[in-house]
C-alpha cells in the first residue's frame, strides 16, 4: 500500500527563520497529499493539500508542492512564528480512491519556534 | 458549525476492564474513521465506516477491539479486556463521503490502562 516517510525531528528554529520539513511518499497512482498540524492540546487539523502532480498547496504562509519526479511533498515556510510551534504530519490515502481512503501518516515532526 | 466531538476526553481504567469511546461526527458526514496515536507517533488507522457498515476494519489489532455505528452517525469504539499496551490517544475523524475528501478530526480520547 501507499506509504510516507517524514524527516525525523524535533526541529528548533528562531522566529523568522526559514522552515523545511521533508516528506517523501510511495504510492500507486497519484493520490492527494496532505499536511496536518497538531497544536498543543488540540486535535489534528488539515494545514494544506495538493490533489495532483505539480499542484502547490498553501495556507497560513506554509506551502508544499506535489512533485512526482522526486515523490516528495516538502513543507516550507519563509518566516516562522512562535505560534507555528506544533507537530506536523505528512499524510496520504492508504489505498485507492474507491477504498475509503483511510490516511497513512508519517511519524510527525515536532517544531519549536523560539522568540 | 460543530466539529467532531469525542467523549470522554480522558479515560483511566485498570487492566482487564472494558471501555467504550464515543465519537460524534460532523452532521451529514457519511464516512467515519477511527485512528490510534501512540506517543511520538503518527495516527494509525483502525476502522472505517461508510454509513452504518464497517467498510474496512483491517486496522483493528485483535478481536478485543470492536466498533459500531448503528444509525450512521455516532460511533462507539469498544475495547474488551484492556491491556497496558492499549494506552494511546484514540482519534475519530469524519468526511463528507469516502474517497479523497478532507477528514476532520476530533480532539481525541486519551486512554490510560493501569
Amino acid at each position: 500500500g501507499n506509504s510516507v516517510t517524514q524527516m525525523e525531528g524535533p526541529v528548533t528554529l528562531s522566529e523568522e527563520a526559514f522552515l523545511t520539513i521533508n516528506c517523501t511518499y510511495t504510492a500507486t497512482g497519484y493520490p492527494s497529499l496532505f499536511w496536518y498540524v497538531q497544536y498543543p492540546g488540540e486535535g489534528l487539523q488539515l494545514l494544506l493539500k495538493a490533489t495532483k502532480a505539480d499542484d502547490k498547496g498553501s495556507n497560513k504562509g506554509f506551502e508544499a508542492t506535489y512533485r512526482k519526479e522526486t515523490t516528495s511533498f516538502h513543507l516550507e515556510k519563509g518566516s516562522v512564528q512562535v505560534s507555528d510551534s506544533a507537530v506536523y504530519f505528512c499524510a496520504l490515502p492508504a489505498g485507492t480512491e474507491t477504498s475509503g481512503s483511510r490516511l497513512t501518516f508519517g511519524e510527525g515532526t515536532q517544531l519549536t519556534v523560539n522568540p | 458549525g460543530a466539529g467532531v466531538s469525542q467523549t470522554p476526553s480522558n479515560k483511566v481504567t485498570e487492566k482487564g476492564k472494558y471501555v467504550e469511546l464515543r465519537c460524534d461526527p460532523i452532521s451529514g458526514h457519511t464516512a467515519l474513521y477511527w485512528y490510534r496515536q501512540s506517543l511520538g507517533q503518527g495516527p494509525e488507522f483502525l476502522i472505517y465506516f461508510q454509513g452504518t457498515g464497517a467498510a474496512d476494519d483491517s486496522g483493528l489489532p485483535n478481536d478485543r477491539f470492536f466498533a459500531v455505528r448503528p444509525e450512521g452517525s455516532v460511533s462507539t469504539l469498544k475495547i474488551q479486556r484492556t491491556e497496558r499496551g492499549d494506552s494511546a490517544v484514540y482519534l475519530c475523524a469524519s468526511s463528507l463521503t469516502s474517497g479523497y475528501n478532507e477528514q476532520f478530526f476530533g480532539p481525541g480520547t486519551r486512554l490510560t490502562v493501569l
